[in-house]
């Protein structure tokens, strides 16, 4: 276990559902992050959390909604989506520091495979 | 955009052999880093390097970086068959003043024959 526990590990869903994607961090971290993992592609950035406030969203869909109610949770909540969004999602956290402090990586999830039918 | 591009794409060793990665980025970055992801599962922090830092050791890894090249190598010494899987870098801009949003590469899936 990595600290960062993502639920579930797999989800099937039909382009009518909605679905939410859980992410659970209890490193003290104040920094957390979605990122989407497509075969043959690279890991894209979808959005970013500061001390619960978004700090980036990057051109996602609508479809794709983020809530971070508190610095140890995360969620991706899903709605009416497209075959081409399953994929892997990926939760990650992190200390969120200014640029001479930036000397940590990053803690990944396992990850959701999602497989929108 | 994609900011890491890593070479080779795919890599197959013998076990007890070295393998060498190569990662090249665009931009101004305040640190590199390399993750390892075993098949569909996420992926773990290995190591970092500041951008005022040419070279880091942890443990059989050896990173190396060049910012005037804008390229970093990541090198395994004695690789072992639990090595296999996919080896990313990521870097962080320095365009940043807060915070870090790292950007990844496409990866090199490294398979370590036994």
């Amino acid at each position: 276990e990595t600290g960062v526990t993502q639920t579930p590990r797999h989800l099937v869903m039909g382009m009518t559902n909605k679905k939410s994607l859980k992410c659970e961090q209890h490193l003290g971290h104040n920094a957390m992050y979605w990122y989407k993992q497509s075969a043959k592609k690279p890991l894209e950035l979808m959005f970013v959390y500061s001390l619960e406030e978004r700090v980036e969203n990057n051109s996602v869909p609508s479809r794709f909604s983020p809530e971070c109610p508190n610095s140890s949770h995360l969620f991706l909540h899903l709605h009416t989506l497209q075959p081409e969004d399953s994929a892997l999602y990926l939760c990650a956290s992190s200390r969120w520091l200014d640029s001479y402090q930036r000397d940590y990586g990053y803690t990944f999830g396992s990850g959701t495979r999602l497989t929108v039918v | 955009s994609q900011q890491g591009e890593e070479d080779p794409q795919a890599l197959s060793i013998q076990e007890g052999e070295n393998a060498t990665m190569n990662c090249s980025y665009k931009t101004s970055i305040n640190n590199l880093q390399w993750y390892r992801q075993n098949s569909g599962r996420g992926l773990v922090h290995l190591i970092l390097i500041r951008s005022n830092e040419r070279e880091k050791h942890s443990g059989r890894l050896r990173v190396t970086l060049d910012t005037s090249k804008k390229s970093s190598s990541l090198l395994i010494t004695a690789s072992r068959a639990a090595d296999t899987a996919s080896y990313f870098c990521a870097t962080d801009g320095s365009g940043e003043t807060s915070g870090s949003r790292l950007t990844f590469g496409e990866g090199t899936q490294l398979t370590v024959n036994p």
